[in-house]
């Protein structure tokens, strides 16, 4: 079965500086990569997914994830972080024939003025 | 297009109570899905129905029951309510379920509290 680490809790960060989420998967068969945003209060909502193709993968709102197929790794980035950042972070994990998500453990970003 | 709605969006039980959680969508997706989050836990899936009439086991069920009532509504169902089950509970969708990595919408969540 697939599992999902997301290797920080909680990343404290100032405003306009850059962050870096971590996410390392496992799994012997493909997969597809997926981040979640929740904001306060809130469901789930989609940042981006890799599929196939180009590892670089660009979502919304400024965010970018690179796949590393060796490194089993699927990193979120942003270079200029804004206040309205804050939320946790999610990253999930599908098999290619599958049909159910597993999902990180998640990764708290606290954006500071 | 409210997307996926829950209700309600609090509630409060005693030990051995029952509710029963309500989820709609409205963009004709085929696959539904019951998750629980707890903290430093993600979200774990509890049942799905990947089309109408069909449901499924996820990882953490015991406790729990559902009704894919018809193509739009996906309920859950706790007959006998315990403090364990005290956590946020999130409906989704996806227009279907098998492969081809189709995206989650997530409803807003219940916020369920087992005394």
């Amino acid at each position: 079965a697939q599992s999902v680490t997301q290797l920080d809790s909680q990343v404290p960060v100032f405003e306009e500086a850059p962050v870096e989420l971590r996410c390392n998967y496992s799994s012997s068969v493909s997969v597809y990569l997926f981040w979640y945003v929740q904001y306060p209060n809130q469901g789930l909502q989609l940042l981006l997914k890799y599929l196939s193709g180009s590892t670089l993968v660009k979502g919304i709102n400024g965010f970018e994830a690179e796949f590393n197929k060796s490194q089993t790794s699927f990193h979120l980035r942003k270079p200029s972080v804004h206040i309205s950042d804050t939320a946790e972070y999610f990253c999930a994990v599908i098999l290619a024939a599958g049909n159910k998500l597993t999902f990180g453990g998640g990764t708290r970003v606290l954006v500071k003025p | 297009n409210a997307g996926v709605t829950q209700t309600p969006k609090f509630q409060v039980l005693k030990t051995g109570q029952s509710m029963t959680l309500q989820c709609a969508q409205d963009m004709n997706h085929n696959s539904m899905y019951w998750y629980r989050q707890d903290p430093g836990m993600g979200l774990r899936l509890i049942y799905y129905s990947a089309s109408e009439g069909t449901t499924d086991k996820g990882e953490v069920p015991n406790g729990y029951n559902v009704s894919r009532l018809n193509k739009r509504e996906f309920s859950l169902r706790l007959e006998s309510a315990a403090p364990s089950q005290t956590s946020v509970y999130f409906c989704a969708s996806s227009e279907r379920g098998q492969g081809a990595a189709n995206e989650q919408f997530f409803g807003p969540g219940t916020r369920l509290t087992v005394l």
